[in-house]
């Protein structure tokens, strides 16, 4: 079974841009997450997609949004990108996301803000 | 809401010694304690999980207990081997957030 692949692996972005990041689950997942990842704040949740609706949210400010296709693959966006979003961000899936069911992660998407 | 205190925050151990890594929570509704393995370059991975109606689980060469009235639970791995090395989160997840709270990560090396 294919794992969580993310696209693109890498992006380079100046301050004041908007960057989407890409996300497909495995196959039969129906619940992807959003987490962003710094040496400074650790693994923080963004939010969390079940059919195509958002279910949970972290606190990041409302420049990031995200959504979720019938297919279960889902894009974040970030607008108006500043310094500090420089970033892995990871996405995960799980069957139904209950919080119980394991987390499957991507290998990342590294946003770098210049 | 939630918070997980993770420590510490780097280990070096000699291959074949034995590793602990410590978490606190705060939220007593929290219910279920995953622990993840990242390697450079990789994404996390699930390596053992908790229930709170259990007090210690074990996995081949690893294990976690957990202490619910003292808030705590621990990552405890033996014989440690080099591919051992990496970072390690500890999480927690209550039943109202249904989402995953992430410890700091510990960045365990394991020398030869």
């Amino acid at each position: 079974k294919a794992g969580v692949t993310q696209t693109p692996r890498y992006l380079i972005k100046t301050r004041g841009q908007q960057v989407t990041l890409s996300c497909s689950p495995i196959s039969g997942h129906r619940s992807v997450s959003w987490y962003q990842q710094t040496p400074g704040q650790g693994l923080q949740f963004l939010f969390e997609y079940f059919s195509e609706t958002q279910r949970n949210k972290g606190n990041f400010p409302g420049r990031f949004s995200g959504r979720q296709f019938s297919n279960s693959r889902s894009e974040m966006n970030v607008s108006t990108l500043e310094l500090g979003d420089s970033a892995l961000y990871l996405c995960a899936s799980s069957l139904v996301g209950t919080g119980y069911d394991e987390q499957f992660f991507g290998p990342g998407t590294r946003l770098t803000v210049l | 809401g939630e918070n997980v205190e993770q420590h510490p925050s780097t280990l070096s151990v000699q291959e074949g010694d034995s590793a602990v890594i410590k978490c606190t929570y705060s939220d007593s509704a929290s219910n279920y304690f995953p622990w993840y393995k990242q390697e450079l370059g990789k994404g996390p991975q699930l390596i053992i999980d908790i229930r709170s109606n259990v007090g210690e689980k074990k996995d081949q060469r690893i294990a976690v207990t957990l202490n619910k009235t003292a808030k705590h639970f621990s990552l405890h791995i033996t014989e440690t081997q080099p591919e051992d090395s990496a970072v390690y989160f500890c999480a927690a997840v209550s039943g109202s957030a249904r989402q995953l709270t992430f410890g700091s990560g510990t960045q365990l090396t394991v020398l030869p």
